[in-house]
């Protein structure tokens, strides 16, 4: 079946920072791949996705690229700031209709 | 479009009471679906739904859950009895096919005392 592992946390790191949070997954077929984002109090809001290897998805200084040789779509950001302090899901869409989540990375930011 | 939107906010009831959420999907999403979130078990899958019929709900825990979708624009899940280990956030999410990503609601933070 679908599977994804993502880092575990939390993650803290100082403003600034370059920030790496590593996934891998495992799925049959050609799986989408996503990156959503939970602030504090509130849902998950999609951050970025890829639908395709070698397709590289971006938003609000964050990246992630398609990787399907090695089974990965890391998300990379330059310059962390405190207000990007969230938990964070790696998530993939294959075949069927419901989405599988990895188990979240909390990221605290620090001034 | 206002997006998914989830009712109650918060929600605080006492053991073995009936509990409702509600929700209504992006208009025009033809999968809804239902989380759980804890600490301890993260998000789970409960239930979805594709044009109003329920697809799979193997991830629903126990007879006490149930859900149901009477048309395209609003989707309940009850709890009968609630027990304290329920409490939790539970999220709703629509999408459309031919969209890969699905939306989250805001949640229900349900509090069994």
């Amino acid at each position: 079946g679908n599977s994804v592992t993502q880092m575990e946390g939390p993650v803290t790191l100082s403003e600034e920072a370059f920030l790496t949070i590593n996934c891998t997954y495992t799925a049959t077929g050609y799986p989408s791949l996503f990156w959503y984002v939970q602030y504090p109090g509130e849902g998950l809001q999609l951050l970025l996705k890829a639908t395709k290897a070698d397709d590289k998805g971006s938003n609000k200084g964050f990246e992630a690229t398609y990787r399907k040789e090695t089974t990965s779509f890391h998300l990379e950001k330059g310059s962390v700031q405190v207000s990007d302090s969230a938990v964070y899901f790696c998530a993939l869409k294959s075949g069927n209709e419901k989405l599988t989540f990895g188990t979240g990375t909390r990221l605290t930011i620090i001034p | 479009d206002a997006g998914v939107i989830q009712s109650p906010r918060h929600e605080v009831t006492e053991m073995g009471q009936e509990v409702t959420l509600r929700c209504k999907p992006i208009s025009g999403h033809d999968y809804l679906f239902w989380y759980r979130q804890t600490m301890m078990r993260g998000l789970e899958l409960l239930i979805y739904f594709n044009n109003n019929v329920p697809i799979d709900d193997s991830g629903m825990p126990e007879d006490r859950f149930s859900a149901k979708m009477p048309n395209a624009s609003f989707s309940t899940l009850k709890i009968q009895p609630s027990e304290p280990r329920d409490s939790a956030v539970y999220f709703c999410a629509s999408s459309f096919l031919s969209r890969v990503e699905a939306f989250f609601g805001q949640g229900t933070r349900l509090t069994v005392v």
